[in-house]
């Protein structure tokens, strides 16, 4: 079974900063997706960004940026020049695809993330 | 509004009784997800159903079912209710891989 373990429950960063949200994951697969998903205050979910793990090339997504180390099984994301906005709580997940269009999903615990002014 | 509607958004029900979330997708997609989101176990993945079947299962309990219409809306079936089921409820649609957008979430309590 997959496990995703966030080691950091709450971080704080100063406006405009630059703050890294560390996810490590367990599989056996070769063939999965993961991503970090954002939520505020509000309770939506958003996604942030996705990384396909036989792509050796890093996601970015305008401020945000992932740092993927396959071999050790690590998932960082990296959020340059944060804004208060981004004060949310943040989950990593993994997912593995399976036959006939399924996909099945595990979540780490999350981090709080507060961005200070 | 992200396009997945979620009704109803708060429910408040009674331990042994049964209800029912609904959602509807964003127009197109044909894969919707559900999830749990409590205190104590945070996010977890419940069921996945793709064009009307069922493609994935998570940590579903045998007392949750859930389907998904030729409409593509989809039912959470909740039964026999207890304390520890509070939690917020989320809908996702996708029509491709990592393209998920959730809904805002049904938020049980059981008393």
């Amino acid at each position: 079974a997959q496990t995703v373990t966030q080691s950091q429950p709450e971080m704080s960063v100063q406006e405009a900063e630059t703050v890294t949200l560390s996810c490590t994951y367990d599989t056996s697969e070769n063939n999965y997706y993961l991503f970090w998903y954002k939520q505020p205050p509000s309770r939506q979910m958003i996604l942030v960004i996705r990384q396909e793990a036989y792509k050796q090339q890093n996601a970015t997504e305008n401020r945000f940026s992932v740092n993927f180390q396959k071999a050790a099984k690590s998932f960082s994301l990296k959020i340059s020049d944060s804004q208060l906005g981004d004060t949310a709580m943040y989950f990593c997940a993994f997912m593995k695809p399976i036959p006939n269009y399924g996909q099945n999903f595990v979540f780490g615990p999350g981090t709080r993330l507060s961005v200070l002014p | 509004d992200s396009g997945v509607t979620q009704t109803p958004k708060h429910l408040i029900t009674a331990t042994g009784q049964r209800v029912t979330l609904r959602c509807s997708p964003r127009s197109g997609d044909l894969s919707v997800y559900w999830y749990q989101q409590s205190l104590d176990q945070g996010l977890q993945f419940l069921i996945q159903y793709y064009n009307g079947e069922e493609r994935a299962k998570g940590n579903i309990l045998e007392r949750f079912s859930a389907q998904q219409f030729p409409d593509l809306h989809s039912e959470l079936n909740l039964s026999s209710l207890e304390l520890g089921d509070s939690a917020l409820y989320f809908c996702a649609s996708s029509v491709w891989v990592g393209q998920y957008t959730f809904g805002s979430g049904t938020r049980l309590t059981v008393v």
